[in-house]
């Protein structure tokens, strides 16, 4: 069974930076592309970053370009999201999801980050 | 930037009965259409891909159609596990710029 479970969420000052984690099981990891899709709160979902297999590729989403970076452990089937100068419009649930193709196969349940003083 | 247009916001329909939700692309995304669904507190669960395939385990009566700018959700005989939030996801362009629409909320009537 495909798992996706993210973790490192939280209350964080604007201007802050946290982390997020996503441990994945149940598939062969280092064979996928990996994204992080997030959804503020009563929002649509909005696709964040991409990061292809072995990691080679990386993009993301304009509002997001240059504060945020993505990345990948295939020997420890995670994917992390490193988030630096935070502000309130990036409060929302961060997803991970898997890709076998352009859309998004699997998801993780997610994890809340609020950017709030 | 491809915005995705979702029709109607929410929509109304009794158990047994047929839903028709629509999605619109601002530009042609040839067959590039995802369709997710999303109950309350939970992750989104891929339904449709490719506009037209159903995901696995994903039950007949979801289907979808279209191609270009125009897309539908059928759901045609509503349960009531149906009951949710429905996404649409365009993905066309390489690099990503994958865009989805706001939603639109299927409600018992």
């Amino acid at each position: 069974e495909v798992q996706l479970v993210e973790s490192g969420g939280g209350l964080i000052q604007p201007g802050g930076s946290l982390r997020l984690s996503c441990a994945a099981s149940g598939f062969t990891f280092n064979s996928f592309d990996m994204n992080w899709v997030r959804q503020a709160p009563g929002q649509g979902l909005q696709w964040v970053a991409y990061i292809s297999p072995g990691a080679s590729t990386v993009y993301y989403a304009d509002s997001v370009k240059g504060r945020f970076t993505i990345s990948r452990d295939n020997a420890k089937s995670s994917l992390y999201l490193q988030m630096n100068s935070l502000t309130a419009e990036d409060t929302a649930v961060y997803y991970c999801a898997s890709s076998s193709r352009r859309d998004f196969d699997f998801w993780g349940q997610g994890t809340l980050v609020t950017v709030s003083s | 930037e491809i915005v995705m247009t979702q029709s109607p916001a929410t929509l109304s329909v009794s158990p047994g009965e047929r839903a028709t939700l629509s999605c619109r692309a601002s530009q042609n995304v040839r067959y590039n259409l995802a369709w997710y669904q999303q109950k309350p507190g939970q992750a989104p669960r891929l339904l449709i891909y490719g506009a037209s395939t159903r995901a696995t385990g994903i039950p007949a009566r979801f289907s979808g159609s279209g191609s270009g700018t125009e897309f539908t959700l059928t759901i045609s005989s509503l349960q009531s596990e149906d009951f949710a939030v429905y996404h649409c996801q365009q993905y066309n362009n390489w690099p990503p710029e994958y865009t989805f629409g706001q939603g639109t909320k299927l409600e018992i009537k």
